[in-house]
This record gives C-alpha cells, structure tokens and sequence, in this order.
C-alpha cells in the first residue's frame, strides 16, 4: 500500500463546478498535513495547510479526518486557472519527512 | 515567501556524461535541502537529504555514487548525475524548508528537466 493515495483523475469540469479530492495516509503518527498544487512542468506549490478543524481559504475548503486517515480539498466556483495537478503531502512529527501523493489532475473547462 | 533557486532549468545530454543541478537559496539559509525526482504522472519521490557540511542521507535504492550531492555552503547543494543514462531521464526538484509561526513550508526549486540520449 502506498503511503499517500489519491486518485489520479483526470478530474474534467465546468467552470463553477465544485469538485472534491481526497487523500488517504497510511501512517497514523503522520502530523502535518497539505494541499500543494503543481502546473505542468513546473515546481509544486503551497496551496494550504490543513488543520485538525477544517479550514477554509477563499474557495478552497481543506479537511482531516484523522480517524480514517484521510484528507479533502474541495474547491468551490471552479476557474479555469484552477487547472493543474493537486499534490497531498504528508509529514511526520518533526517535518522533516515529507510523502507526496501521485498527484490529482483537475481541469476546468469553459 | 523564500526563494529557490534551481539552474538548468532543462538540460539534453548523451549517454556516459554528467549533468550537474544546482541548488541556491536565495533569501535564506538552508542547512538541510532535499532532492526529489518526477516521473511523468508520478509523484515526488525523495532521492536524498543534502546537509550543508556532512554528508548526504540518500533513501533506499538510490545509488550514491551515481547521484552525488555536494552541501558546501548554507545556500547552496549541487546534485551531479554521473555517468548518465537514458533511464536517468527525468524531473528534477529540489526543496528546502523554512519554520514560521505557522509551521514548516517547503519551497521548491523550479525543477530540471534532464533528457539523457
């Protein structure tokens, strides 16, 4: 089993669609939990932090449900600059161990 | 946000000869910086931890010798892979860390893209 699992889509819809993700870990010690978002042939970027409450950030909702091991974006109005591969990463207590998810591929469409 | 700096940013060679990958930080220092690998549609797959003044923690399965990491200075790791070949073809990054209030975030480099014919 992998340590990070997520669908590896593509996931196609319209623009101001909501669409969901979700990540499932397999270490329950992991701490830290995040949504990185990768455009073609570029570097990954810091989307948001996820947080044992749920938390929001315009658009995007990120949860944890530590009890099942797995973590959510769910992004809401759809744009197409949405388009890109969403990346969970997941780290152990001390950071210092990073696993990156496959990767989900989103693209929005006119 | 801090700045990382990686160069090539693409780079074509033949088989048998070696590519160097530079690794900067520019508006800090990094004693630690890692190296991740990406295959297409594959994730990140960490390679090596690079420490600044020690050697290299390579992960298992990663040759040493043919992935050599160099961590001179605070802002700086190289990554040379030796002696290429064409399975060696693929998307480099390297990252580094940085602690604030808010937690740890990593700052990618822009990435290698290395063609090896």
């Amino acid at each position: 089993r992998k340590e990070v699992e997520q669908d590896p889509g593509p996931f196609n819809v319209p623009e101001g669609a909501t669409v969901a993700f979700n990540c499932t870990y397999s270490n329950s010690a992991s701490q830290s939990f995040f949504w990185y978002r990768q455009d073609c042939r570029k570097e990954p970027k810091l989307l948001m932090s996820v947080y044992s409450s749920g938390n929001e950030d315009g658009r995007f909702t990120a949860q944890l449900n530590r009890a099942s091991q797995y973590i959510s974006l769910l992004i809401r109005d759809s744009k197409l600059s949405d388009s890109a591969t969403y990346l969970c990463v997941v780290t152990d207590y001390n950071n210092n161990d990073m696993r990156f998810g496959a990767g989900t591929r989103l693209t929005v469409k006119p | 946000g801090a700045v990382v700096s990686q160069h090539p940013s693409w780079v074509i060679c033949k088989s048998g000869t070696s590519v160097k990958i530079e690794c900067r930080s520019l508006d800090f220092q990094a004693t630690t910086m890692f190296w991740y690998r990406q295959f297409p549609k594959q994730s990140l797959m960490l390679m090596a931890t690079s420490n600044e003044g020690s050697k290299a923690t390579y992960e298992q399965g990663v040759e040493k010798d043919k992935f050599l990491i160099n961590h001179a200075s605070l802002t700086l790791s190289t990554l040379t892979v030796t002696s290429a070949h064409p399975e060696d073809s693929s998307f480099y990054i390297c990252s580094a860390r940085v602690i604030h209030r808010g937690g740890t975030e990593a700052f990618f480099g822009q990435g290698t893209r290395l063609t090896v014919v």
